[in-house]
């Protein structure tokens, strides 16, 4: 079956405007993950969920981060006013209990803030 | 605060040689994951570590994990110039976040 797949790959904006990032899960995981990687860096952890509830929002950076998934299965992450320093590498993964939890990660995001 | 280390960060190693990367983590967890990521690219799945002792084996790559001593190594046996990339681990609960280590770097060299 289909991977972790996430649109766009890439995405170019201006310092201030608002993202939106998908994310589409292996079809029937319960659980989705979003991290963000920097250069050099190893993933860094910001918010999962559950079916649709987030479980632990505890690594979003501050209030202009918000994420949804409303049925369970699509993600979007939302980045309002963006920053420089929010340029990175955007990942989902998804997992599901039936295969012990193990993450299985998408392509990433590339997100640029000019 | 679950931390995670790894070292080396940087690892140049000849074609043919062995080496270990090692992965240090802070608190306790119940699972214990190697990753392989190569440039511009997502991360790959290597091997999960479940329980203390465990030892798993794919080619010339071996990882074994020490919950005791919060230790995880992987083990290098006579390098490829197709296992260059980064190597992560990254440790966890079922179900939760992980947090990952820094990475290190392999660069195999003929």
């Amino acid at each position: 079956g289909a991977g972790v797949s996430q649109t766009p790959s890439n995405k170019v904006t201006e310092k201030g405007k608002y993202v939106e990032l998908r994310c589409d899960p292996i079809s029937g995981h319960t659980a989705l993950y979003w991290y963000r990687q920097s250069l050099g860096q190893g993933p860094e952890f910001l918010i999962y969920f559950q079916g649709t509830g987030a479980a632990d929002d505890s690594g979003l950076p501050n209030d202009r981060f918000f994420a949804v998934r409303p049925e369970g299965s699509v993600s979007t992450l939302k980045i309002q006013r963006t920053e420089r320093g929010d340029s990175a590498v955007y990942l989902c993964a998804s997992s599901s209990p039936g295969q012990d939890y193990e993450q299985y990660f998408g392509p990433g995001t590339r997100l640029t803030v000019t | 605060e679950l931390k995670v280390e790894q070292n080396p960060l940087f690892l140049s190693m000849q074609e043919g040689k062995n080496y270990t990367i090692y992965c240090n983590y802070s608190t306790t967890s119940d699972r214990l994951y190697w990753y392989r990521q190569d440039p511009g690219k997502s991360l790959e799945s290597l091997f999960v570590l479940l329980s203390n002792g465990a030892v798993k084996q794919e080619g010339r790559l071996m990882a074994s994990l020490d919950t005791k001593a919060r230790l995880s190594t992987l083990h290098i046996t006579a390098a490829v110039h197709d296992l260059s990339a980064t190597y992560f681990c990254a440790v966890g609960y079922s179900g939760s976040r992980l947090t990952f280590g820094e990475g290190t770097q392999l660069t195999v060299n003929p």
